[in-house]
């Protein structure tokens, strides 16, 4: 099972917009509404930002905002601010066979 | 408040077996599914590996990657889950993370993390 495929690096500057992809198979990302992203400061542990590739759980700002077409999701963070640096993660489910496969990350510069 | 707390950090050699604790508060650890990840350590993080599941009945299922020297079980009068990873090799260094499932509309299945713990780093070296 392949690791999702992310851009290496995404950046803006406070207040921008920046929207990067997560593309997967017709076997994850592509078969299932069950796309999730998670966000990563150093040293801490992933943080749940968007599930079911739209939802955003309890206290996660809306500035961050998820999609999907076909075998491709994104996530776009708007308004940018410097808490959002931060590498993200992308997720999806793949059935039971391989039900967990993550993307490769993006790091998230705030210029 | 709802937490997910694991054991301290660890070194093993190369063929021994790790086990990891993930103590639960603030909710009934049997009413979710429970799951394991790993991230190997590395500049700018590493990416995420899924390890396996254990199910509110307690049957766990694995990832085929470790299936055969990993096992997931439940404390059920604590809560406490664990994860035991057995022939280690350099390849399993790497920070092991317990997480909760999310509970769907009517399901135990949300098909995502929303509560991790704090990460075990577990060190593989002769």
């Amino acid at each position: 099972q392949s690791a999702l495929t992310q851009p290496p690096s995404a950046s803006g500057s406070p207040g921008q917009s920046v929207t990067f992809s997560c593309t997967g198979t017709s076997s994850d990302v592509g078969a299932y509404n069950y796309v999730s992203w998670y966000q990563q400061h150093p040293g801490k542990a992933p943080k749940l930002i968007i599930y079911d590739v739209t939802k955003r759980p309890s206290g996660v700002p809306n500035r961050f905002s998820g999609s999907k077409s076909g075998n491709t999701a994104s996530l776009t963070v708007s308004g940018l601010q410097l808490e959002d640096e931060a590498v993200y993660y992308c997720c999806s489910y793949g059935g039971r066979r391989f039900p967990y496969v993550f993307g490769t990350g993006t790091t998230v510069t705030v210029l | 408040q709802v937490q997910l707390v694991q054991s301290g950090a660890d070194v093993k050699e190369p063929g021994a077996s790790v086990r990891v604790s993930c103590e639960t508060s603030g909710f009934t650890s049997t009413n979710y599914y429970m799951h394991w990840l790993r991230q190997a350590p590395g500049q700018g993080g590493q990416g995420l590996e899924w390890l396996g599941i254990i199910y509110t009945s307690d049957y766990p299922e694995y990832s085929q990657k470790f299936q055969g020297r990993i096992s997931l079980t439940r404390d059920t009068s604590t809560g406490t889950v664990y994860m035991e990873l057995s022939d280690l090799t350099s390849a399993d260094t790497a920070v092991y993370y317990c997480a909760r499932e999310r509970l769907g509309s009517g399901t135990y299945s949300g098909y995502a993390f929303d509560i991790w713990g704090q990460g075990t780093l577990v060190t593989v070296s002769p």
